[in-house]
This record gives structure tokens, C-alpha cells and sequence, in this order.
């Protein structure tokens, strides 16, 4: 089955600096890749995927980064700001035509804590 | 416009007891839905997930079974909890196959004593 690592665990930044969270899969079939933030208390949601098709995507301050061959992607957050700070799982997942069951693997998740 | 709910919000029982969770989404038909538990340590590990009414995958050996007796309501069980049942647990839904965002329910905080 997909096995997806994240890195790192924790991540504090000051205010306005950039963060970068990456994770790696294992399952070459794997082709949706999404990004969910949890605030404390909260359920997650989510904030940006990609599909392989593509290599980067951008919503104003956050922006995935992917690299097929590698197994691995990457989440972007610019001008950090102190309501970003949430813990961010990455997830993959490959379709009921591969024979993924439509299932979406979570990575361990990074704590994000922005600083003022 | 679809939503998902979940209950109870909060449970404390004692270990061997009986555990029921729910499950409800409203506003579609024939949705994928997931049981997910987060531990201590943030993860959010698949339990179950269910394609249709009765079809039930296991992801991990655990004390816990699920059922989906509606299309829209899957339920998450146990018959004796253990300790290591405590956890935040999340139902979740997503419609078709790989189209995209995953659903969550508000949750449910078990604690086992």
C-alpha cells in the first residue's frame, strides 16, 4: 500500500518569512496529491492539491511543487502570516481505475507555528 | 449543498464497554466515506472506507469494525474497547472516484478509562 512520509514535524517561522513542508510517497500509481490544514480544535480542510499531471499549482500565498520521478512534493506558504499556524498533513492518493480503493494516505503532519 | 455530521463530540467510557460512533452525510448520493482516528502524535491513520451500501475495507487489524447500513450513514463500532482505542476520530466523504477534496465531520474524542 502508498506510504507517505512528511517532513519536517515541527516548523516555526517568523512572521512574514517562507515555510516549506515536503513529503514523499511510495506508490509510483499514486497521481492526487492534496494539502490540509487542521487548526487547533478544528477539522481538517483542505488548502491546495495537485494532480500529476501538472508540476506546481499556486493559490496566492501557498503553491505544491511535485516531482514524479522522485516520489515527492513539496508545500509553499510565503509571507507567513500568525493565522497560518495549524498543523498541514499531505495526503496522495491514486483512483478507483488503478485500484487504489480511493483511498487518501495522510503524511504525519507539520505543526507550523508562525512567530510574531 | 452537502454536509457530514458526527457523533457523539465527546465520549469517556470505561475499558471492555461498547462503542458506537455515527455517521450521517446529507445533500448527496453513493459517497465515499472514511473512518480516519488522529492519535496523540497527529497522524491521521484510514481505518475503514466504504464504496457502497455493505462493502466494508479494512485498512489495519484493530478492535474496531464498521458498518454501512444506509448509503449515507456509515458507523464506526466496537465491542470492548481498549485503552489504545482513545483518539480523535474522523468520519470523512468524497464523491467518485480521485475527483478530489475529502469531507470531514466535526469528529469525536474518545477517551477510554
Amino acid at each position: 500500500g502508498e506510504n507517505v512520509e512528511q517532513h519536517p514535524s515541527t516548523l516555526s517561522v517568523q512572521e512574514g518569512d517562507s515555510a516549506v513542508i515536503k513529503c514523499t510517497y511510495s506508490d509510483s500509481a499514486s497521481n492526487y496529491f492534496p494539502w490540509y490544514k487542521q487548526e487547533l480544535g478544528k477539522r481538517p480542510q483542505l488548502i491546495i492539491d495537485i494532480r500529476s499531471n501538472v508540476g506546481e499549482k499556486k493559490d496566492q500565498r501557498i503553491a505544491v511543487t511535485l516531482n514524479k520521478t522522485a516520489k515527492h512534493f513539496s508545500l509553499h506558504i510565503t509571507e507567513t502570516q500568525p493565522e497560518d499556524s495549524a498543523v498541514y498533513f499531505c495526503a496522495a492518493s491514486r483512483g478507483i481505475l488503478t485500484g487504489g480503493g480511493n483511498k487518501l494516505t495522510f503524511g504525519t503532519g507539520t505543526q507550523l507555528k508562525v512567530e510574531l | 449543498s452537502q454536509t457530514i455530521h458526527q457523533w457523539p463530540a465527546t465520549l469517556v467510557q470505561p475499558v471492555g464497554s461498547p462503542l458506537s460512533l455515527e455517521c450521517t452525510v446529507e445533500g448527496t448520493s453513493n459517497p465515499n466515506l472514511y473512518w480516519y482516528r488522529q492519535a496523540a502524535g497527529r497522524g491521521l491513520q484510514l481505518l475503514f472506507y466504504s464504496v457502497g451500501i455493505g462493502q466494508i475495507s479494512s485498512e489495519v487489524p484493530q478492535n474496531l469494525s464498521a458498518s454501512r447500513p444506509q448509503d449515507r450513514q456509515f458507523i464506526l463500532s466496537s465491542k470492548k474497547l481498549l485503552l489504545s482505542d482513545s483518539g480523535f476520530y474522523l468520519c470523512a466523504w468524497r464523491q467518485g472516484a480521485n475527483t478530489g477534496e475529502l469531507f470531514f465531520g466535526e469528529g469525536s474524542r474518545l477517551t477510554v478509562l
